[in-house]
């Protein structure tokens, strides 16, 4: 059974740091793109970074880009969002997504059940 | 950026009825060389991480029940519900893979009238 663990979320205040993680289990890690979304109390889908399974390539929402770094190491079959400088906007539940091959280029067919990030002083 | 809208923001649909839900993209999410739409369909509930239902416009994920269908090309799309069930409350969005970022339609409730 696919399965999918976020972790590292929390309280944080505007302009620090936080690392969140994934862990993944059940299908081969390596040979799948992974994404991280995320979604505001009572508000909609958006989607934050992707890196794919082939050549680690990455990409990330305007939003973040500069301040936010995604990662993966297939030896522990897990994904990584590295968030710095945070801001009040950034409060969000943060979800680890599984895409349907090693691309980018696709539905998100795994969700973890997601981590919460406050950024408040 | 892509951006998607979705029509209505909301609709309430007697159980066994039909729920249409509209997505459109700013600009095609066809691309030309595989013939393919790139845009995803997810469901998500109260409290739960979204599901994948529909991608590519039209290919039903597994295990998806089959009176969810998705069709349209270029840039308008449609999220059919055949015949509405008492489980398929949930607010349902679109999302545009063709360019980053993978953008997502602001979600369209649905309801049990």
């Amino acid at each position: 059974e696919v399965q999918l663990v976020e972790s590292g979320g929390g309280l944080v205040q505007p302009g620090g740091s936080l690392r969140l993680s994934c862990a993944a289990s059940g299908f081969t890690f390596s040979s799948y793109a992974m994404s991280w979304v995320r979604q505001a109390p009572g508000k909609g889908l958006e989607w934050v970074s992707g890196i794919s399974g082939s050549d680690g390539s990455t990409f990330y929402a305007n939003s973040v880009k500069g301040r936010f770094t995604i990662s993966r190491d297939n030896s522990k079959n897990t994904l990584y969002l590295q968030m710095n400088s945070l801001r009040a906007e950034d409060t969000a539940v943060y979800f680890c997504a599984k895409l349907v091959s090693a691309s980018c280029y696709g539905g998100l067919d795994c969700w973890g059940q997601g981590t919460l990030v406050t950024v408040s002083s | 950026d892509i951006v998607m809208t979705q029509s209505p923001d909301s609709l309430a649909v007697s159980l066994g009825e039909r729920a249409t839900i509209n997505c459109k993209s700013s600009q095609s999410v066809l691309y030309n060389s595989n013939n393919k739409n790139y845009l995803a369909w997810y469901q998500q509930k109260p409290g739960q991480p979204p599901r994948l239902l529909i991608y590519w416009a039209s290919t039903r994920e597994s295990g998806v029940p089959d009176r969810f269908s998705g069709s349209g090309s270029g840039t308008d799309f449609t999220l059919t519900i055949s015949s509405l069930q008492a489980e398929d409350v949930a607010v349902y969005y679109c999302q545009q893979y063709y360019g980053t970022p993978f953008t997502f339609g602001p979600g369209t409730k649905v309801d049990i009238k």
